[in-house]
């Protein structure tokens, strides 16, 4: 079964700072899809960055980078020039691409504080 | 606007009652799961549904029943079989993944339910 680990319960960062949150996964597939989702206290869970393991380029979204090494089975996001507004809990996931619909398997999350 | 809702936002329910929650999404999306968020967990999938008049039980279902009539909505019934139902409820939508960049899941944002 596939898992998804989280190593840092909790982060802090100053705002305009860089910080870098870690998520390794287990699995025995060569093509999946890679997901990190932000969850503000509002509890909207919100899609921050994608990757598929067949790019070898790592994913941007604006601030949001992440940097994907396939065979460390690694995954972390790197958020840049930090806003309040990124204070959240943050998730990675993991899917498999084949097939239809495939459920997301999710690590116990990190939590984002913003110092200002 | 496009999306997901779910309602209510809060729900408490007393022992022994049965409980249905509601998720309708007007994104034409064929795809619709149902998750549970503990403290201090990820998410973990209960249901899921590929199509109209078809759900999968994802991992953790014993004491839950879905239908899918419409392809618009997916309630997710919490029975009395339950043994522990206060959770965070999330509903997330997708097209299934054979179709081009669209494996990914939206969420709506969530109900929360208490047993008293």
């Amino acid at each position: 079964a596939q898992t998804v680990t989280q190593s840092q319960p909790e982060m802090s960062v100053q705002e305009a700072e860089t910080v870098t949150l870690s998520c390794t996964y287990d699995t025995s597939e060569s093509d999946y899809y890679l997901f990190w989702y932000k969850q503000p206290p509002s509890r909207q869970m919100i899609l921050v960055i994608r990757q598929e393991a067949y790019k070898q380029q790592n994913a941007t979204e604006n601030r949001f980078s992440v940097n994907f090494q396939k065979a460390a089975k690694s995954f972390s996001l790197k958020i840049s020039d930090s806003q309040l507004g990124d204070a959240a809990m943050y998730f990675c996931a993991y899917r498999r691409s084949r097939g239809g619909s495939e459920k997301l398997v999710f690590g116990k999350g990190t939590k984002l504080t913003v110092n200002p | 606007d496009g999306g997901i809702t779910q309602s209510p936002k809060y729900l408490f329910r007393k022992e022994g009652q049965n409980v249905t929650l509601s998720c309708e999404q007007n994104l034409n999306h064929d795809a619709m799961y149902w998750y549970r968020q503990d403290p201090g967990q990820g998410l973990r999938l209960i249901y899921y549904s590929q199509i109209v008049n078809d759900f999968q039980k994802g991992d953790i279902a014993e004491g839950y029943s879905v239908s899918r009539e419409k392809k618009e909505s997916f309630p997710l019934t919490v029975t009395s079989a339950q043994k522990n139902p206060t959770a965070f409820y999330l509903c997330a939508s997708s097209i299934p993944s054979w179709a081009l960049n669209t494996d990914t899941q939206y969420f709506g944002p969530g109900t929360r339910l208490t047993v008293l």
